[in-house]
């Protein structure tokens, strides 16, 4: 099976940068996702890391490193609207299986 | 409009009733995925499928069956619904298996 750990919560103020981590273990990793939830909504697509390195969409950036089992989502030049739960997902391949497997969630509070 | 739609919104139901939700993509997207999120537990995965008539278990399907006849079609019903079924569910669908797509939600409530 799969597991992931972020911290449960991150507060900031606007303007200000945040990192959230996420280690996984898996036992045939394939990527690692980022996904955006504000309050009573869908989970939205924010970003795909299959290999290592840094991907940047905006604001926002996601860096893997398959090797430490470790990648994060970095949230730059924060804004209120940021405020909102944000997971990170691992599909394992093993087995040829596609099945998404989430962590809990990292609370983003973005302060005045 | 093109997109996955889950119904219904919200749903009050007692205890030991049957209950199903829906849900319809219109992208053909083959593969097609059931979570329920609960406080402290993120999106927990009961079913998914691969394909029409292709479905497999995921981490607590317990209590829940499903079905997939059509490539658009992946309903979710409870079969004699208990008060830890409380929860929002979401179903998701996808074509490449990177970007997954989820639909509004169904607030379910057991009482």
């Amino acid at each position: 099976g799969q597991s992931l750990e972020q911290p449960s919560e991150v507060t900031a103020v606007e303007g200000a940068i945040v990192q959230i981590n996420c280690t996984y273990q898996t036992s045939g990793f394939y990527g690692l996702s980022w996904y955006q939830q504000h309050d009573g909504g869908a989970p939205t697509f924010l970003s795909y890391n299959g290999l290592d390195g840094l991907e940047e969409t905006g604001r926002f950036s996601s860096f893997l490193s398959r090797s430490d089992s470790y990648g994060y989502l970095l949230l730059q030049e924060l804004q209120m609207k940021d405020s909102a739960s944000y997971f990170c997902a691992v599909r394992d391949d093993s087995s040829n299986d596609y099945k998404l497997s989430f962590g809990a969630g990292t609370t983003v509070t973005v302060r005045a | 409009d093109a997109g996955i739609t889950q119904s219904p919104r919200y749903k009050i139901t007692e205890t030991g009733r049957q209950v199903t939700l829906m849900c319809h993509q219109t992208w053909s997207h083959s593969y097609m995925f059931w979570y329920r999120q609960d406080l402290g537990h993120g999106l927990r995965l009961i079913y998914y499928s691969a394909a029409a008539d292709i479905t497999d278990k995921g981490e607590v399907p317990d209590g829940y069956v499903v079905s997939r006849s059509k490539t658009e079609n992946f309903p979710l019903t409870l079969e004699s619904a208990t008060r830890s079924q409380t929860s929002v569910y979401f179903c998701a669908s996808t074509k490449d298996r990177t970007l997954y797509t989820f639909g509004s939600g169904t607030r379910l409530t057991v009482v």
